[in-house]
């Protein structure tokens, strides 16, 4: 059965630092990883989804890492501000059934960050 | 970018009432709908998957004669949460996952659910 960890589970740095976030999971059989961002009582926002061919992805300050050998995958944050403070989940995919399908995905529980101004 | 939306965005209910949330794809068609629900401080747990035209698989432990899914059209799935109880209160939250195998989930913004 697959496991999603995600260490810390919260993490509060002072504006400006760069920070990473880790996210580990226990069956190196998936089709994708994806990190998601979700402020309190909303729905996530999908930052970066890295395919299990690729190492790593980047947008803007977020640059995310997997090492699927070792079932480990990084957020790395560059430059943190406030407004990046909210809750980051990982989540792997599964692949499809015999048919093909849609699998699901599992999520981490999430870390919480706290950037001070 | 592909939309999904949830109505309501909030409920509270009495024990043993009904309540249905609702879960739309506005700008495409999705063949399949996710239903997760999320505790607090807790990950999201998938509950079942919905497939258009067919009935939900549900996940391990998921009652489903409780958690009753429909997903009659392309755009549009219904949880209906039956004789809710307080410990049904949470975050629901549905992805939706466009058709053609692009395998990507676009989620919705969660309804709340307090039960009395």
């Amino acid at each position: 059965k697959q496991e999603v960890t995600q260490i810390p589970a919260a993490l509060s740095v002072p504006e400006g630092e760069n920070l990473v976030l880790n996210c580990s999971f226990t069956d190196s059989a998936i089709y994708n990883l994806q990190w998601f961002r979700q402020d309190p009582g909303k729905g996530l926002t999908s930052l970066l989804l890295i395919q299990s061919s690729q190492r790593e992805q980047t947008s803007g300050r977020l640059n995310a890492s997997l090492d699927k050998s070792s079932g480990r995958s990084t957020l790395y944050i560059a430059a943190s501000q406030p407004g990046d403070s909210a809750t980051y989940l990982c989540a792997v995919r599964l692949f499809g059934g015999s048919q093909g399908g849609s699998e699901k995905l599992v999520f981490g529980k999430g870390t919480k960050l706290t950037v001070n101004p | 970018g592909a939309v999904v939306s949830q109505h309501p965005s909030r409920v509270i209910c009495k024990s043993g009432t009904s309540v249905k949330i609702e879960c739309r794809s506005l700008d495409f068609q999705a063949t399949t709908m996710f239903w997760y629900r999320q505790f607090p401080k807790q990950s999201l747990m998938l509950m079942a998957t919905s497939n258009e035209g067919s009935k939900a698989t549900y996940e391990q432990g998921v009652e489903k004669d409780k958690f009753l899914i429909n997903h009659a059209s392309l755009t549009l799935s219904t949880l209906t949460v039956t004789s809710a109880h307080p410990e049904d209160s949470s975050f629901y939250i549905c992805s939706a996952e466009t058709s053609g195998g692009a395998n990507t989930q676009y989620f919705g913004p969660g309804t709340r659910l307090t039960v009395l």
